[in-house]
């Protein structure tokens, strides 16, 4: 069964800089692009970042472009996002998702439970 | 590409038939996707390209749609289907997620 399971969120002031990481098992990991999706609290699913299996392409949504860093190392089998410069809008429990696109239809078919990102003062 | 989900919230009661539309701002052909969320849960892909039903995923959930205009129908609804529902475009970046539709308990 695909795994993927978040770790390093916590509370942070504004300002300041945290690294989530994204363990994957039970898949090959270096063939799939893989993903950020966050939710902030009594709000919808926003994405937030993505990357190729081999690290090619990175894209960011405009809110955290500048700030995040996205990147995988396929031989540990995880994804991080580096995040710095944090805001309270950034507050939201983000979570790690693969995309499969076996069709041609790019979508999040497998996301872990996510980690709590709290920015505040 | 902006997402319009409706209605944003709805009551049902066990075995009912629900509906749930989303439009886009712009055509996107096939590229749009369905999942449920519960609180505390990861997100679980239900539907993608618009009516291709997820490996798993019980046959009274189904997709329709193309171009601009979607939905997402539940034949009979069952208690563990109160949720909220997302649907989500994968045509272009930035991917988006329409606003989201929480499904009650009447």
């Amino acid at each position: 069964e695909v795994q993927l399971v978040e770790s390093g969120g916590g509370l942070v002031k504004p300002g300041g800089s945290l690294r989530l990481s994204c363990a994957a098992s039970d898949f090959t990991f270096s063939t799939y692009t893989m993903s950020w999706v966050r939710q902030t609290p009594g709000k919808g699913l926003e994405w937030v970042s993505s990357i190729s299996s081999s690290r090619t392409y990175m894209y960011y949504a405009d809110s955290v472009k500048g700030r995040f860093t996205i990147s995988r190392d396929n031989a540990k089998n995880s994804l991080y996002l580096q995040m710095n410069s944090l805001r309270a809008e950034d507050t939201a429990v983000y979570y790690c998702a693969r995309d499969a696109d076996d069709v041609g239809i790019p979508r999040f078919d497998y996301w872990g439970q996510g980690a709590l990102v709290t920015v505040s003062s | 590409i902006q997402m319009t989900q409706s209605p944003s919230s709805l009551s049902a009661s066990v075995g009912d038939r629900v509906t749930i539309t989303c439009r886009t701002s712009q055509s996107i052909s096939s590229y749009l996707n369905w999942y449920q969320h519960k609180p505390g849960k990861a997100p679980k892909l239900l539907i993608y390209g618009a009516s291709s039903l997820q490996s798993g995923v019980p046959s009274r959930f189904s997709g329709s749609g193309s171009g601009t205009d979607f939905t997402l129908t539940i034949s009979s609804l069952q208690p563990e289907d109160f949720a909220t529902y997302y649907c989500q475009q994968s045509h272009s970046t930035p991917l988006t997620f329409g606003g989201g539709t929480k499904v009650e308990i009447k």
